[in-house]
Parts: structure tokens; sequence; C-alpha cells
């Protein structure tokens, strides 16, 4: 079985500054899939960033970016020069293969960007 | 590219009738769709996936006979919740894959209220 924790549930951050958004997982598989998404008040999810755990690069896209500890199965987000429109939901969620290709969510955090 | 679609947006029906929500990939064939219900301030549950012809798989616990799901076709999924109650009042989230890629693409969702 394949779990994703977000030990987080808020966060609150200052416009233009740097958080970082914490994301554990454990998964048997060797090769699987890492992704941020973004669910902001309208609830469309939107794809941040995803990461293939076989890239040893940690992915980035532009203000966002991942540090990708495969050892520690450690996940974690950092937003930097963060916007009010960076206000939502943030899932961490965990593919690991298989002929479906499932998603397990974390619980998610919800970041606040504050003015 | 890679646009999926939910209709209705939103819905109201009483309780005892059955109520049919449409999801469509706009721009790519999904191999596999998947159905999500999210409560208020929660991640999504998966609860179900399908692969196009075949038989939906549905997660433990979500009752196949209250909530069928139909993947005729490589562009269109739907999910007919049969005789609801308020209980099954939530937000609903499709998804689509084309497969080889293991990423999903997300529908804008679907609010169900059952008075």
């Amino acid at each position: 079985a394949q779990t994703v924790t977000q030990s987080q549930p808020e966060m609150s951050v200052q416009e233009a500054e740097t958080v970082t958004l914490s994301c554990t997982y454990d998964t048997s598989e060797s090769n699987y899939y890492l992704f941020w998404y973004k669910q902001p008040p309208s609830r469309q999810m939107i794809l941040v960033i995803r990461q293939e755990a076989y890239k040893q690069q940690n992915a980035t896209e532009n203000r966002f970016s991942v540090n990708f500890q495969k050892a520690a199965k450690s996940f974690s987000l950092k937003i930097s020069d963060s916007q009010l429109g960076d206000t939502a939901m943030y899932f961490c969620a965990l593919n690991s293969g298989g002929s479906n290709y499932k998603l397990t969510f974390g619980k998610g955090t919800l970041l606040t960007v504050n003015p | 590219g890679a646009v999926v679609s939910q209709h209705p947006s939103w819905v109201i029906c009483k309780s005892g009738t059955s109520v049919k929500i449409e999801c469509r990939s706009l721009d790519f064939q999904a191999t596999t769709m998947f159905w999500y219900r999210q409560f208020p301030k929660q991640s999504l549950m998966l609860m179900a996936t399908s692969n196009e012809g075949s038989k939906a798989t549905y997660e433990q616990g979500v009752e196949k006979d209250k909530f069928l799901i139909n993947h005729a076709s490589l562009t269109l999924s739907t999910l007919t919740v049969t005789s609801a109650h308020p209980e099954d009042s939530s937000f609903y989230i499709c998804s689509a894959s084309g497969g080889a890629a293991s990423e999903q693409y997300f529908g804008p969702g679907t609010r169900l209220t059952v008075t």
C-alpha cells in the first residue's frame, strides 16, 4: 500500500516571501511519480509540478521547485516570491504505477498568502 | 492541451431520483478515467477507475450499484448516482489519463446537492 502524509494542515506567508510545504510518502515500488497539485477556491485541480523518481535532479517550474529526497521519502514544495494567487489548497500525490496509475493524495495544506 | 470537461457543474436533485454526470476529454483520448469525491476541506477520495470498454473497478466501500460508471468511448465517461439521498451530496471530480504518461488531467468538478 502507498501512503502520502502532509503534516501541515495550514500555512501562511507574506506576499513576495518564500514558503516550503512538506510531504512524505511511502511505497514499495522503485519507480514512481510524485506530484504537487493546487486547488484554488474554484476547486479546479491544477498540476503544479511533477517528479519522476528515477530522476535525481529536482524539478523546477518557474517559482515552484521541489526538494526530492528519495532515501528519506520526502518531497517538499518550495514557492518563491509568493503571490496572492498562490492562495490555495496544495495536495501532494503519489503514483506508483501499475495498470491504472492511481493517485494517492495527502490530506492537503491550505496556504494563505497575505498582502 | 489536455482539457477535461464536466457537465453539469452544479446540480440539485430530489431524494430518490438519479442524476448523471458526464466527463469528457476534449483534446486527447483517455484510456483511463477516474472518479473522485471530495467533502469540504478534505482531500480527494478515489471512488472508481474505469477503462474504456471495460467494467469499472471500485474502491473498497464504494457501492457499485449506487454509483454506476460507464466509459463507453475514449473521450466520455459518466457517473450516475442512483436513488440519491442527502448524504450523497458532495463535490464529484473526474480525471482522465492517456495512459503511459502517468499524469491525470482533472475536470472542474460537479457540485451535487440532494434535497
